[in-house]
């Protein structure tokens, strides 16, 4: 079936650094992106999410770009912050049909954001 | 204001046994999701339901597993006679209306078969 991916399972970045996550997709159905965050222990929290007639998005500290082309969305994280450190995860949703409405999630990549 | 609420957030419970977890949505939330999240994994979706249409239980993964939902309010999800491997964390998710919104998730219930 249609399934989201990652690229980078971990992720180690310095306190202050930039940030860049990456997610493929095969569903070229796809409609809809949104990027989740995952504490341990917690629910996924809405970070930011764009749609297919968009190429980027900004929000405070991050900015999500995707490339239909390639079938491609990814995370940036400006000067990344201890309290970033998670798990990250693309999920994507089709834009009608039977698959409306549910998102399909990656596996997750983890960031660490060392001091 | 409240967000998504799941109880209990602990389940141990032996194989075989019944359980029923419990999600209250977000007040005016139509559309309401249950995904299932093994060790460090992504999220797997079970079932979605959206207002009085018929709920999309086609992530289900077998006739053990079910859900029902109280017009737009609380839903339940029962596993019947638990097996090893339907220890996960279930998480719950709603959403105003479902259409490309994003979908706002509970702490999930962490369930633990002996």
């Amino acid at each position: 079936g249609e399934n989201v991916g990652l690229h980078l399972p971990t992720l180690s970045v310095q306190e202050g650094d930039n940030s860049i996550i990456n997610c493929a997709y095969s569903n070229s159905a796809s409609d809809y992106f949104i990027w989740y965050k995952q504490e341990s222990g917690k629910g996924p929290q809405f970070i930011i999410d764009i749609r297919s007639n968009m190429d980027k998005r900004q929000g405070q500290r991050v900015t999500v770009l995707l490339n239909k082309t390639v079938k491609h969305l990814s995370l940036q994280i400006a000067a990344t912050q201890p309290g970033d450190s998670a798990v990250y995860f693309c999920a994507e949703t089709p834009a009608g049909g039977t698959s409306y409405g549910k998102l399909t999630f990656g596996q997750g990549t983890i960031l660490t954001v060392h001091p | 204001g409240a967000g998504v609420s799941q109880s209990p957030s602990n389940k141990v419970t032996e194989k075989g046994k019944d359980v029923e977890l419990r999600c209250d949505p977000i007040s005016g939330h139509t559309a309401l999701y249950w995904y299932r999240q093994r060790l460090g994994q992504g999220l797997e979706f079970l079932i979605y339901f959206q207002g009085n249409s018929a709920p999309d239980k086609s992530g289900l993964p077998s006739d053990r597993f079910s859900a029902e939902r109280t017009g737009e309010s609380v839903s339940t999800l029962t596993i019947q006679r638990t097996q090893q491997e339907d220890s996960a964390v279930y998480l719950c998710a709603s959403s105003p209306d479902g259409i490309n919104q994003p979908q706002h998730f509970g702490d999930g219930t962490r369930l633990s078969i002996l």
